[in-house]
């Protein structure tokens, strides 16, 4: 069975200051998807991550993939406020032929405080 | 604009009452999806289906109910077996033809018990 795991839960961090928020799977996988969720809202789609050494930024966000490692990881930079939200890494299956079936984390609330 | 509609966003169900929540898609997705998250969690899958005419459990379908008799269209109904149904529930789509696209997500419905 595949366990999708993040750490951490709850992040607390100043405005400006950088971290990284980690996602760890159990079994082997070639794609890798990073969403964020406002509260109370849907998902939006972050980055997709779909090869070993894959790096993908987008402004103060950068996520990598290492398949070997079974990890991703989501870098924040210089932290601002916008940037609150829960985020949520998702690994992908193949489930029933091509659909693609995904297994999230347990999602990483992230609170930038001024 | 071109997305993914659910509704009703809030609904309440009493005890021994089917309901059902609607997701209607105009981008043309051949694939459809309903997640249920419960607070502080990851979504689970509860129904996908490939392709009208055509769907397959997911890992909670226990208590649900769907259809896909149109393309556009992937009703979910709670039914009254499913003991315990207050969460925020995702519907999402994906075009299995373009390689690796992140599936897209609606706005949610939030379903409580009275």
């Amino acid at each position: 069975e595949l366990k999708v795991e993040q750490n951490p839960l709850f992040l607390s961090m100043q405005e400006g200051k950088n971290y990284t928020i980690y996602c760890n799977y159990s079994t082997t996988s070639d794609r890798l998807y990073w969403y964020r969720q406002d509260p109370g809202k849907s998902l939006e789609s972050l980055f997709v991550l779909l090869s070993n050494g894959a790096v993908k930024q987008e402004g103060r966000l950068m996520a990598s993939l290492d398949t070997k490692a079974r990890l991703s990881t989501l870098h924040i930079t210089a932290a601002v406020h916008d940037l609150s939200a829960t985020y949520f890494c998702a690994v992908a299956l193949l489930y029933g032929g091509a659909t693609n079936k995904l297994i999230f984390g347990t999602g990483t609330l992230l609170a930038v405080q001024p | 604009d071109g997305g993914i509609t659910q509704s009703p966003k809030y609904l309440f169900r009493k005890e021994g009452q089917n309901v059902t929540l609607s997701c209607e898609q105009n981008l043309n997705h051949d694939a459809m999806y309903w997640y249920r998250q419960d607070p502080g969690q990851g979504l689970r899958l509860i129904y996908y289906s490939q392709i009208v005419n055509d769907f397959q459990k997911g890992d909670i379908a226990e208590g649900y109910s769907v259809s896909r008799e149109k393309k556009e269209s992937f009703p979910l109904t709670v039914t009254s077996a499913q003991k315990n149904p207050t969460a925020f529930y995702l519907c999402a789509s994906r075009d299995q033809g373009s390689g690796n696209q992140p599936q897209h997500f609606g706005d949610g419905t939030r379903l409580s018990i009275l």
